[in-house]
């Protein structure tokens, strides 16, 4: 069945530091890919999307492409702040799931100053 | 710009109580849906609907109840809480069309004793 991946965190970094946090995913068709982001004691919220192969996505300093040929969709910042620490979920939509999305269980990230 | 409204923020039952958590959207979206986070776990489905009057199991449904009487209101019940429903549950809702992002409410965060 459809699925993601996630890197499994935590992830510390120190300010300023590059971010990676690897996604990959299983899914009949072509879905289209999510990033959300949930700060402490909120709900997600959308950080970015792409819908079709090798479009990418960007939002806040980050950005991740659509890789259909390593069914990848990283997300990467090129130097993260404190208030970017949060837990980060990759998510896709297969096209006829009726809006359903599908979660990786999530990363979370802690930027020290 | 209230989007999705949850409530309550937090709950606390004991084994075998009931109670409805509410959830409601002024974007007028046609697509709604309860998700469960559990740590570890990321964010699965409970139920989901299309639109009024129609509703739809997800990946977790046992124990809950839902229905959709109306375009705002998508309301989630619990008939008889176990300690396994332990959980922070999360509203949300979109268009429902191809390629559509979920809106998030901040959760209710509900334990069972």
């Amino acid at each position: 069945g459809d699925s993601v991946t996630q890197m499994e965190g935590p992830v510390t970094l120190s300010e300023e530091a590059f971010l990676t946090i690897n996604c990959t995913y299983t899914a009949t068709g072509y879905p289209s890919l999510f990033w959300y982001v949930q700060y402490p004691g909120e709900g997600l919220q959308l950080l970015l999307k792409a819908t079709k192969a090798d479009d990418k996505g960007s939002n806040k300093g980050f950005e991740a492409t659509y890789r259909k040929e390593t069914t990848s969709f990283h997300l990467e910042k090129g130097s993260v702040q404190v208030s970017d620490s949060a837990v980060y979920f990759c998510a896709l939509q297969v096209g006829g799931s009726q809006g359903n999305l599908i979660f990786g269980k999530g990363t979370k990230l802690s930027v020290k100053p | 710009n209230a989007g999705v409204t949850q409530t309550p923020k937090f709950q606390v039952l004991k084994t075998g109580q009931s109670m409805t958590l509410q959830c409601a959207q002024d974007m007028n979206h046609e697509y709604m849906s309860w998700y469960r986070q559990d740590p570890g776990m990321g964010l699965r489905l409970i139920h989901y609907s299309v639109g009024a009057g129609i509703t739809d199991q997800g990946e977790v449904p046992n124990g809950y109840n839902v229905s959709r009487s109306t375009t705002e209101d998508f309301p989630l019940r619990l008939l008889s809480a176990a300690p396994s429903q332990t959980s922070v549950y999360f509203c949300a809702s979109s268009t429902g069309q191809n390629n559509s992002p979920l809106h998030f409410g901040n959760g209710t965060r509900l334990t069972v004793t």
